[in-house]
């Protein structure tokens, strides 16, 4: 079975400073990884994904990040945020073996302080 | 390219009573998603369907929810009767194929069953 685990449920940072959200995942094949932003009262949108080859994957909005194996790791960066970053974000992994089926974390909500 | 379209975007009903959610997938995309996004945590799978068959239900409280994909198009989620704890957003999502890497979302369905 995979499973993903996102390491706090709400994260504060200034605005202009390093953003950092975790995730770790379990899966018994390679998986294949996600990051999806939410903004209030709106559906998910794909910041980024991790398929195969490079392991340290640029996003939209300035957002990167890289899959670590060996951690079973795949955090979220952005060198500097911006007020328009605050949002929940959602780390998701796929296995072929779940028949395309995404499984979520539970969730981080970002917090931008001016 | 048009989105993936839903509606309503808000419901309020009584528990026991009965409710649909409609959502028109991307056109062209053959695979369709139904997740349930409960306050504070992450989407949960409740169904997906490869054009007009059902390829995972197994999350589907198959008691009270129903969903159909009659022409391999537009799909609906049914709850009948609600409860209190069905109160989330309804996520539809659609991909090119089952082979798709990451899916678009639509804005989603509020329920709150009081």
């Amino acid at each position: 079975a995979q499973s993903v685990t996102q390491l706090g449920s709400h994260v504060s940072v200034s605005e202009g400073a390093l953003v950092l959200l975790r995730c770790n995942y379990s899966s018994s094949v390679p998986p294949y990884l996600f990051w999806y932003v939410q903004y209030p009262n709106q559906g998910l949108q794909l910041l980024l994904k991790y398929t195969t080859g490079a392991t340290l994957v640029k996003g939209i909005n300035g957002f990167e990040a890289e899959f670590k194996k060996s951690e079973t790791s795949f955090h979220l960066t952005k060198p500097s945020a911006h007020m328009s970053d605050a949002a929940e974000y959602f780390c998701a992994v796929r296995n072929d073996n779940a028949g395309n089926m995404l499984t979520f974390g539970g969730g981080t909500r970002l917090m931008v302080k001016p | 390219e048009a989105g993936v379209a839903q509606s309503p975007r808000y419901k309020i009903i009584e528990k026991r009573q009965s409710v649909a959610f409609w959502c028109n997938p991307i056109s062209g995309h053959a695979t369709l998603y139904w997740y349930q996004q409960i306050l504070g945590q992450g989407p949960k799978l409740l169904i997906q369907f490869q054009n007009n068959g059902v390829v995972d239900d197994s999350q589907l409280p198959k008691d009270r929810f129903s969903a159909e994909r009659l022409k391999g198009v537009d799909s609906t989620l049914k709850i009948q009767p609600a409860k209190l704890e069905d109160s989330a957003v309804y996520l539809c999502a659609s991909s090119y194929s089952r082979g798709s890497y990451g899916y678009t979302f639509g804005s989603g369905t509020r329920l709150t069953v009081v």
